[in-house]
């Protein structure tokens, strides 16, 4: 089965600054998914960013971006130029691709980071 | 992305009673999952609901307490039986689209049940 770790129950950064927050996931399958979403107070799972296993270029969106580092099992968000609109809760998420697997589609879930942003 | 709906947005339910929560998406999708979320938790998925079949149910849940119909490639409801203050939690429905992003799996409003 797969496992998802968010070692930062906390962060806070400055608005404008910019913050890394942090995920590793083992699995032994080759190819997946992985997602970071945000879910702020109205409590709504809003996707942020997506990442191909098979992909060895980093996903971006507009002020978010990820490290993905594969062989490390390890899949950062990083927010840039941080805005006060930003504050929620970041979970990061496991798919798996096989489509003949038994876990095809399920999200697995990490235990969440809860990001702060100070004007 | 998909647009996904989900009635009630918040209730609160008596002890032993039963709330069903509907979910509805505006385009057809073959997967959808129900997932719930307890105070202050992560994610936990309770069960896939593809149409056409019985619900597939994880570990720990079972059909007698959440039942689920899908009768379209369009809707699902999710119904919590014989509710406890346990199960107060914020219930979301899920589903796969497949485009712009492919694979990408993407969550309703959510609803929040509280349980007194």
């Amino acid at each position: 089965a797969q496992t998802v770790t968010q070692s930062q129950p906390e962060m806070s950064v400055q608005e404008a600054e910019t913050v890394t927050l942090s995920c590793t996931y083992d699995t032994s399958e080759s190819d997946y998914y992985l997602f970071w979403y945000k879910q702020p107070p109205s409590r709504q799972m809003i996707l942020v960013i997506r990442q191909e296993a098979y992909k060895q270029q980093n996903a971006t969106e507009n002020r978010f971006s990820v490290n993905f580092q594969k062989a490390a099992k390890s899949f950062s968000l990083k927010i840039s130029d941080s805005q006060l609109g930003d504050a929620a809760m970041y979970f990061c998420a496991y798919r798996s691709a096989d489509a003949g697997g038994t876990s095809y589609g399920k999200l697995t879930f990490g235990q969440g980071t809860i990001l702060t942003v100070h004007p | 992305s998909a647009v996904i709906s989900q009635k009630p947005s918040r209730d609160i339910c008596q002890r032993g009673t039963s709330l069903t929560i509907q979910c509805q998406v505006d385009s057809q999708v073959t997967m959808m999952f129900w997932y719930r979320q307890q105070p202050g938790q992560s994610l936990t998925l309770i069960a896939t609901a593809n149409q056409g079949s019985e619900a597939t149910y994880e570990s720990g849940f079972v059909i007698d307490k959440f039942p689920i119909s899908r009768p379209n490639l369009t809707f699902s409801t999710l119904t919590v039986s014989n509710m406890s203050p346990e199960d107060s939690s914020i219930y979301l429905c899920s589903v796969e689209s497949g485009f712009p992003s492919g694979n990408t799996i993407y969550f309703g409003e959510g609803s929040w049940l509280t349980v007194v």
